[in-house]
């Protein structure tokens, strides 16, 4: 069974500041996927990764398979980014299996 | 919008009853995948279909049981309900099954059980 470790659960930032959130996890995998849930609940998958480095907007997810880890930065931080982040690695024998970190809520103070 | 749709959004019953989600995935997708979020379990992987068939099994109960159909909806039956299946339920879906496909969220059906 993989275990997953997010740290920090919780982190309060001020806008603008640079945001990094950290993903470990034991055995080994063929991707990972970080989703971002809002408070209203929804899940929006942000990245999905087997390698290297990712870049949408204002995000960045690396991972290194290796060392069984992954994070998420945020730059320029904005309080529309307030909301849980949950790493996901899939499992590596292809059923697309996700286990799920408990996830970090991320608060941006204007 | 990610293209997945949920129905219902709410869902408001007593224990021992019986329930039915519904999941149509994004057009063209052909696996579906159900999770259950829970306060105290967190995010979980209950049961992936693809084309029809059951592909993968994690922590789902006997009591729950799931289908896709031919035209790919997928339907999870919760019955015998009990205070601990209140939840978040989504449905996420992705083209195959390949390792690398990403997964699109449905926006869930937040179910109580009174």
């Amino acid at each position: 069974k993989n275990e997953v470790e997010q740290s920090p659960q919780n982190l309060t930032a001020q806008e603008g500041e640079f945001i990094t959130i950290n993903c470990s996890y034991s055995v080994g995998i063929s991707a990972l996927h970080w989703l971002q849930q809002h408070p209203g609940g929804g899940i929006v998958s942000l990245f999905m990764l087997s390698s290297g480095k990712k870049k949408h907007g204002r995000l960045i997810a690396t991972i290194n398979i290796q060392e069984k880890h992954s994070s998420l930065h945020i730059t320029a931080s904005h309080p529309r980014d307030s909301a849980v982040y949950i790493c996901a690695p899939r499992d590596l024998f292809g059923n697309e299996k996700l286990t799920f970190g408990t996830g970090t809520r991320l608060t941006i103070i204007p | 919008d990610s293209g997945v749709t949920q129905t219902p959004k709410h869902l408001i019953t007593a224990t021992g009853q019986r329930v039915t989600l519904r999941c149509s995935p994004r057009s063209g997708d052909l696996s579906v995948y159900w999770y259950q979020q829970s306060l105290d379990q967190g995010l979980q992987f209950l049961i992936q279909y693809y084309n029809g068939e059951e592909r993968a099994k994690g922590n789902i109960l006997e009591r729950f049981s799931a289908q896709q159909f031919p035209d790919l909806h997928s339907e999870l039956n919760l019955s015998s309900l009990e205070l601990g299946d209140s939840a978040l339920y989504f449905c996420a879906s992705s083209p195959g099954t390949s390792g690398y496909n990403e997964q699109f969220f449905g926006p869930g059906t937040r179910l109580t059980v009174l």
